[in-house]
């Protein structure tokens, strides 16, 4: 019952450099979240999905891009990294909005330097 | 714009009491609320989630209420262990538009002294 994997689970850049963070789920769930959490704060929404092909920004999306291509993977890039975006990212899904609760990845840890 | 209060930031009793923590949304229109256990360095875990038309949810030692009309929930643990040392977040769905995911409040830091 693996759930939401995340990789990988730590990692330091230099600033301008690009990464792409993975995630996948298993649950056949339609929705995925990316979050964000800076120490002290609650997670704040970067993108999210209700399904293949489709995506929409959050409260906190400039600087990040994401896709859907399947309904497993929705994984989360970075083009030019920055010192403002070391964090710790959480990808989520869930069935649906209304009724059931969502379902989170152990998180990658993300140094800029 | 909805946001989340969680009171208190950080709260520390001793083995065995009850306690309560207390989380205040702005914003009525929302689909559920969830309460969340964070281990440090893990990711979140579903502890309880109340749907909008709903009071309370229970799950074994843990009860939830919701008082959607003054923007209130509690979270209730009775009989506290050391095991339940842990951050806990308040998460709301919100139903009036805008993106369809979590807002979260910042978290109570419980501590259970053995």
């Amino acid at each position: 019952n693996a759930g939401v994997t995340q990789t990988p689970k730590f990692r330091i850049l230099k600033i301008g450099q690009s990464m792409t963070l993975q995630c996948t789920q298993d649950m056949n769930h339609n929705y995925m979240y990316w979050y964000r959490q800076d120490p002290g704060m609650g997670l704040k929404l970067i993108y999210y999905s209700v399904g293949a092909g489709i995506t929409d920004k959050g409260e906190v999306p400039n600087g990040y891009n994401v896709s859907r291509s399947t309904t497993e993977d929705f994984p989360l890039r970075l083009e030019l990294a920055a010192p403002s975006q070391t964090s710790v990212y959480f990808c989520a899904s869930s069935q649906t909005v209304e009724n059931q609760p969502q379902h989170f990845g152990d998180g990658t840890r993300l140094s800029i330097l | 714009k909805q946001e989340v209060t969680q009171i208190p930031a950080a709260l520390s009793v001793p083995e065995g009491e009850n306690l309560v923590l207390n989380c205040s949304f702005t914003d009525s229109a929302i689909y559920n609320l969830q309460w969340f256990r964070q281990d440090p360095g893990k990711g979140l875990t579903s502890l309880l989630l109340i749907q909008s038309s709903q009071r309370e949810q229970t799950s074994g030692r843990l009860n939830a209420s919701l008082d959607k009309s003054s923007g209130r929930s509690t979270l209730y643990i009775a009989a506290s262990q050391p095991g339940d040392s842990a951050t806990y977040l308040c998460a709301v769905s919100n139903s009036g538009g805008g993106a369809d995911g979590l807002t979260f409040g910042k978290g109570t830091h419980l501590i259970i002294q053995p």
